[in-house]
C-alpha cells in the first residue's frame, strides 16, 4: 500500500491560489490518486480524482507528473470556508483505502 | 447533503453498554464502510461491506460488531466499550468497492464513561 506524505499545515490568504503538494513514492502501477476535504466534526467529502496528467473539475485541480510519485491538489482563489483539512489519497481498486494526517489548511482574510 | 445518514449523531455510553449506530444511505450504492477517527489522527477503516457481505475487517476488536441487512443500511453494535473508543464513528458508500469515491455521513460522536 502506498503511504502519502503532505504538509501538516498551511496558511492563505482569501483570493490567493492554493497548492499542497503529496508525495507517494512507492505508488502502485494500478492506484489512483484520490483527495478529500474535511471539514470539523464532518465527514470527508470528495474533491477530487486522477490517475495521471492533470484533471480539473468546478473546484480544484490535479496535477500528477509523469512519475506519478507526487501529486499537488490546486485550490483557485480560496476563501474563508476552504479552511478544512485535506486528505490525499492512494489506492487501487482493492478498497484498502487508507486516510493519512492530512494538510491544515487556513484561510486568512 | 442527505445522501448517507448517520444517527445517533452523538451518544455518550458507559463501558457496561450496548448501544448500536445506525447508517442509512439512499444513493443507491453497493458498498459501505465504518470508520474510526480520533483526535487528532487520521480516519482508520474498520469494516467494509459489498453487496451485504463483509470484505473486510481491519483488525477491529470484538467489541465492535457491524450488521448489514441490505445495501441500504449499515449498523454498528456497541458493547463493553473502553474510553479509548470514545471518537467519531464514520460512514461511508461507494458504488463499489473499487475507486470510486465515498460518500461520508456527518459521523457519530461517541463517549465513553
Amino acid at each position: 500500500l502506498a503511504k502519502t506524505t503532505q504538509p501538516i499545515s498551511m496558511d492563505s490568504y482569501e483570493g490567493q491560489e492554493v497548492n499542497i503538494t503529496c508525495s507517494h513514492n512507492n505508488i502502485a502501477t494500478n492506484d489512483y490518486i484520490t483527495w478529500y476535504q474535511q471539514f470539523p466534526s464532518q465527514g470527508p467529502r470528495f474533491i477530487i480524482q486522477g490517475y495521471k496528467t492533470k484533471v480539473t473539475n468546478e473546484v480544484a485541480s490535479l496535477f500528477i507528473p509523469a512519475d506519478r510519485k507526487s501529486s499537488t491538489l490546486s485550490l483557485p482563489r480560496v476563501s474563508l470556508s476552504d479552511t478544512a483539512v485535506y486528505y490525499c489519497l492512494v489506492s487501487s481498486g482493492t478498497y484498502k483505502y487508507i486516510f493519512g494526517t492530512g494538510t491544515r489548511l487556513k484561510v486568512l482574510a | 447533503e442527505t445522501g448517507v445518514t448517520q444517527t445517533p449523531r452523538h451518544l455518550v455510553m458507559g463501558m457496561t453498554n450496548k448501544k448500536s449506530l445506525k447508517c442509512e444511505q439512499h444513493l443507491g450504492h453497493n458498498a459501505m464502510y465504518w470508520y474510526k477517527q480520533s483526535a487528532k489522527k487520521p480516519l482508520e477503516l474498520m469494516f467494509v461491506y459489498n453487496f451485504k457481505e463483509q470484505t473486510e475487517n481491519n483488525s477491529v476488536p470484538s467489541r465492535f460488531s457491524p450488521e448489514c441487512p441490505n445495501s441500504s443500511h449499515l449498523f454498528l453494535h456497541l458493547h463493553t466499550l473502553q474510553p479509548e473508543d470514545s471518537a467519531l464513528y464514520l460512514c461511508a458508500s461507494s458504488q463499489d468497492v473499487s475507486i470510486n469515491e465515498q460518500f461520508f455521513g456527518p459521523g457519530t460522536r461517541l463517549t465513553v464513561l
